[in-house]
C-alpha cells in the first residue's frame, strides 16, 4: 500500500527558510522511473508543481522558482526533503508531495502541509 | 510556459446529469494530459492519465479525450461523490507541469 505523508513547521515568518519532509512507504524511490515531486496550492487556488527528484537523484524545479528551491531524498530513499528560501506571504499554501512512476502523472498523493508564512 | 485553461470554472449539475470539463492548453500537448479529482478536505484523487486511460479503481463513468490543445473529461452519470474540484495537468513541456485553473462541479 503505497502512502506519503507531508510534515512541516505550520507557520514561520518571512525571509526564513521552509523545510519540508516527505515521508513516504508502499515503494522505493532507489526503483527505476519512480519519481516524488512537491505541488502546492495556496487556499482557493489551483495547484502549482514546485519540484522533483528521481529515482537516480535527478532534480527538477520549476523555473519561476527554481533559484529558491532545493529538494533531496535521504539515503534510505524514504524521505524527500523540500527546503524554500526568503519565504513572504505569498509561499502560504498546503503544500503535497506525490509520487509519479515512469510518467509525469501524480498516482499516489500527501494529505497536505498547511504552511502560513506570517510575522 | 504552457499555460491551462479549464472551462467552465463552477458548474452546477443534478445528479445523474452527463457533464464535460474542457481544458485548452496555450500550445498543443501531444496528448500528455492529466486529470485529477479533489474533494473539500484537500484529498487529491487521480484519475485519468495520458488523456483518456483511466486509473485502476476509477469508475468507468469517468472519461477522458482529446488531441491537440483541446481535451476533456466527461462523467456519464453524476453520482453524489463526483461533486469536487478537478483539474487538468499537462506534462508535454519539461520541467514545467502546469495544471488548469480548476473546475468546481457543484450540486444544482
Amino acid at each position: 500500500q503505497v502512502t506519503l505523508k507531508e510534515s512541516g513547521p505550520g507557520m514561520l515568518q518571512p525571509s526564513k527558510t521552509l523545510s519540508l519532509t516527505c515521508s513516504f512507504s508502499g515503494f522505493s524511490l532507489s526503483t527505476s522511473g519512480m519519481v516524488v515531486s512537491w505541488i502546492r496550492q495556496p487556499s482557493g487556488k489551483s495547484l502549482e508543481w514546485l519540484a522533483a527528484i528521481d529515482w537516480d537523484g535527478d532534480k527538477y524545479y520549476n523555473p519561476s522558482l527554481k533559484s529558491r528551491l532545493t529538494v533531496s531524498k535521504d539515503t534510505s530513499n524514504t524521505q524527500v526533503f523540500l527546503k524554500i528560501t526568503s519565504v513572504d506571504i505569498a509561499d502560504t499554501a498546503t503544500y503535497y508531495c506525490a509520487r509519479s512512476w515512469e510518467l509525469w502523472y501524480f498516482d499516489f498523493w500527501g494529505p497536505g502541509t498547511m504552511v502560513t508564512v506570517s510575522s | 510556459d504552457i499555460q491551462m485553461t479549464q472551462t467552465p470554472s463552477s458548474m452546477p449539475a443534478s445528479l445523474g446529469e452527463r457533464v464535460t470539463i474542457s481544458c485548452r492548453a496555450s500550445q498543443g500537448i501531444s496528448n500528455y494530459l492529466n486529470w485529477y479529482q479533489q474533494k473539500p478536505d484537500g484529498t487529491i484523487k487521480p484519475l485519468i492519465y495520458y488523456t483518456s486511460n483511466l486509473q485502476s479503481g476509477v469508475p468507468s463513468r469517468f472519461s477522458g479525450s482529446g488531441s491537440g490543445t483541446d481535451y476533456s473529461l466527461t462523467i456519464s452519470s453524476l453520482e453524489p461523490e463526483d461533486f469536487a474540484m478537478y483539474y487538468c495537468q499537462q506534462y508535454d513541456s519539461s520541467p514545467t507541469w502546469t495544471f488548469g485553473g480548476g473546475t468546481k462541479l457543484e450540486l444544482k
